[in-house]
């Protein structure tokens, strides 16, 4: 089955800096990549996400790349602010009739004001 | 999107009892998965429910321990069977929404079994 793997398990960030969380999967048949984004006590949240035909998707301050080919794919967010704060989940699926997302670990991203 | 809700939120529970847990949405959705979030932990899928027939079950989970039904398109309930401790966790519904590959997530449901 697919595996996903997240790092760092930890972040830390001076307000206005830039953060990038990083993942890998295993399974090339995975075309669907979402990012979440949850805050303690709370639901997670679908923040972007991209498929495996784009390299790359923006939406303001957030970004994720894709490569293919490395089995890798990254989220950036830039201009942190301490709002940004929470547990980020990246995720990977394979779609098309029966759909499994499967979770990295986690990336706890702190951003210090 | 759509709006999703379970009940109940929160409960506790002793060892040994069962729990069913309700997710509901407002709109007719394709997919309804059920997800175990145990505590600091990333989200690990129990099983998909399907509208009118069984559940399909991910490794580890079995229809004994947490039988799944989903009645209508817009209504599922898991059931987490003879607690114990280990069972303790936040259980989450998630819907996925038209053609679209997107998750959209229930509040989920904090389960202390004591």
């Amino acid at each position: 089955g697919e595996n996903v793997e997240q790092h760092p398990s930890t972040l830390s960030v001076q307000e206005g800096d830039s953060a990038v969380i990083k993942c890998t999967y295993s399974d090339s048949a995975s075309n669907y990549f979402p990012w979440y984004k949850q805050e303690l006590g709370k639901r997670p949240q679908l923040i972007i996400d991209i498929r495996s035909n784009v390299g790359e998707k923006k939406d303001q301050r957030i970004a994720v790349t894709l490569n293919k080919t490395a089995k890798h794919f990254s989220l950036h967010i830039t201009e942190t602010q301490p709002e940004d704060s929470a547990v980020y989940f990246c995720a990977a699926s394979i779609t098309g009739g029966y759909q499994k997302v499967t979770f990295g670990t986690g990336t706890k991203l702190q951003v210090i004001p | 999107s759509a709006v999703i809700s379970q009940k109940p939120s929160r409960d506790i529970c002793q060892r040994g009892t069962s729990l069913t847990i309700q997710c509901q949405v407002d709109s007719q959705v394709t997919m309804m998965f059920w997800y175990r979030q145990q505590p600091g932990q990333s989200l690990t899928l129990i099983a998909t429910a399907n509208q009118g027939s069984e559940a399909t079950y991910e490794s580890g989970f079995v229809i004994d321990k947490f039988p799944i039904s989903r009645p209508n398109l817009t209504f599922s309930t898991l059931t987490v069977s003879n607690m114990s401790p280990e069972d303790s966790s936040i259980y989450l519904c998630s819907v996925q929404v038209g053609l679209t590959y997107e998750q959209y997530f229930g509040p989920g449901t904090r389960l202390t079994v004591t």
